[in-house]
This record gives C-alpha cells, sequence and structure tokens, in this order.
C-alpha cells in the first residue's frame, strides 16, 4: 500500500539550532515529493517539489533532500517564525496529494 | 495575483443537515481539488475537478459531491451530517498543464457539526 510516514511528531528546538524532519515513503511510481508548511488554522502553504533522488531545493533556512526511500527537511539556524506545522505528501496516479501526518516544530527564542 | 480563496471561513452545522462550500482557484489555474482534515491529521483528498467533471475521487462517501463552474470555481457538497465531518476542508488548485503536479491550498472553512 502507497504511504507516507512523517518523524518525529513533534520536535522541540532553540533559536539556532539546527535539526532535520523525516519523511519515509513507499509508492511505486513516485511522480513528486512535496513539502508544505501549516500555520494552526490556516491552508497548507506550498514549499518544494522534489521528483528525482539526489535532488536537493533550497529556499532561507530550509533544504528539502530525496532519496529512493525518504525525504529530508533541513532547518538551518531557526528562528520563532519557522515554528508551524512541516507536511509531506507525494502524488499518486493523477494529481491526488497523500499526505503524512506533518511535524509540529517550536522554536524557542 | 489572486490566491485560491473559499468561504464561508467557519460553518457551524447539526447532524442530518446539508453544507455547502466554496472556492475559488488561484488565478490563471484549472483543476480544483478538495481535501479534508481532521485535527491532527494530515489532509485526505476528497475529490477532484477538471472541466467541470469529477476526474478523481478519493476513499469517502456519495454524501460528499462537488460541482465545477465554467469560471472553474467549485463547491463541495456534504449531505446528512455526521459528527465526523467536523474538520478544516480545504480547496486546493493547479494548472493542468503545468509541468509539474503543484497545487496551491486555500485558507480553508473549518466546519463543526454538532
Amino acid at each position: 500500500e502507497d504511504q507516507v510516514t512523517q518523524s518525529p511528531e513533534a520536535l522541540r528546538l532553540q533559536e539556532g539550532e539546527s535539526s532535520s524532519l523525516n519523511c519515509s515513503y513507499t509508492v511505486s511510481g513516485l511522480r513528486g515529493l512535496f513539502w508544505y508548511r501549516q500555520d494552526p488554522g490556516k491552508g497548507p502553504e506550498f514549499l518544494f517539489t522534489l521528483y528525482s533522488a539526489g535532488e536537493e531545493k533550497e529556499k532561507e533556512r530550509l533544504k528539502a533532500t530525496l532519496t529512493k526511500k525518504e525525504s529530508f527537511l533541513h532547518i538551518t539556524a531557526p528562528k520563532p517564525e519557522d515554528s508551524a506545522t512541516y507536511l509531506c505528501a507525494f502524488n499518486q496516479a493523477g494529481t491526488a496529494l497523500i499526505f503524512g501526518k506533518g511535524t509540529t516544530l517550536s522554536v524557542s527564542s | 495575483d489572486a490566491g485560491v480563496t473559499q468561504s464561508p471561513t467557519h460553518l457551524i452545522k447539526t447532524r442530518g443537515q446539508q453544507v455547502t462550500l466554496r472556492c475559488s482557484p488561484k488565478s490563471g489555474h484549472d483543476t480544483v481539488s478538495w481535501y479534508q482534515q481532521a485535527l491532527g491529521q494530515g489532509p485526505q483528498f476528497i475529490f477532484q475537478y477538471y472541466e467541470e467533471e469529477e476526474r478523481q475521487r478519493g476513499n469517502f462517501p456519495d454524501r460528499f459531491s462537488g460541482h465545477q463552474f465554467p469560471n472553474y470555481s467549485s463547491e463541495l457538497n456534504v449531505n446528512a451530517l455526521l459528527l465526523g465531518d467536523s474538520a478544516l476542508y480545504l480547496c486546493a488548485s493547479r494548472v493542468v498543464a503545468a509541468p509539474g503536479y503543484e497545487q496551491y491550498f486555500g485558507p480553508g472553512t473549518r466546519l463543526t457539526v454538532t
């Protein structure tokens, strides 16, 4: 069964303390691996799409990487405004996105 | 450039009632998908509309139906509401001819069923 698992469920960091979020997936015929950021009570905000193993993309303090079985979202020197839930999803048989449960990141100053 | 808009923002309904949620896609987008997000969970795909037809459907009962209009806007209808239908309903849009599969989400409609 195609699925995606995110870990950890929650992560608490001090400002400036770098870390990584994990997204493990099992899917046949991956068409894309997506990262979104979601603030409480709001819709997901698109961050990155990765299509093939070895691909990397960066945006400010965030860098997403992709292997054949996992994707990582690396957060370098996070700030309190990076606090949010980060969702990973893959594209399945058309354009439906299959999401993980997310990792809730809290960054304290 | 207007993003995806949804209305209403919040809605409270009683079990057994019917509800209609509305979505306007991002400017230039022609495909609309609907997702349901329960508290603490990731969004779950309900269905997708393109050219005014349902093109793909997730594992949701027939109580969930939709429509897409010629201007690409869309409605989600839910009949015979259950307590378990309480969730954040998200609309996402994309351009079907675009090389990537990125979808852009609206702010959502929070539905509470009592």
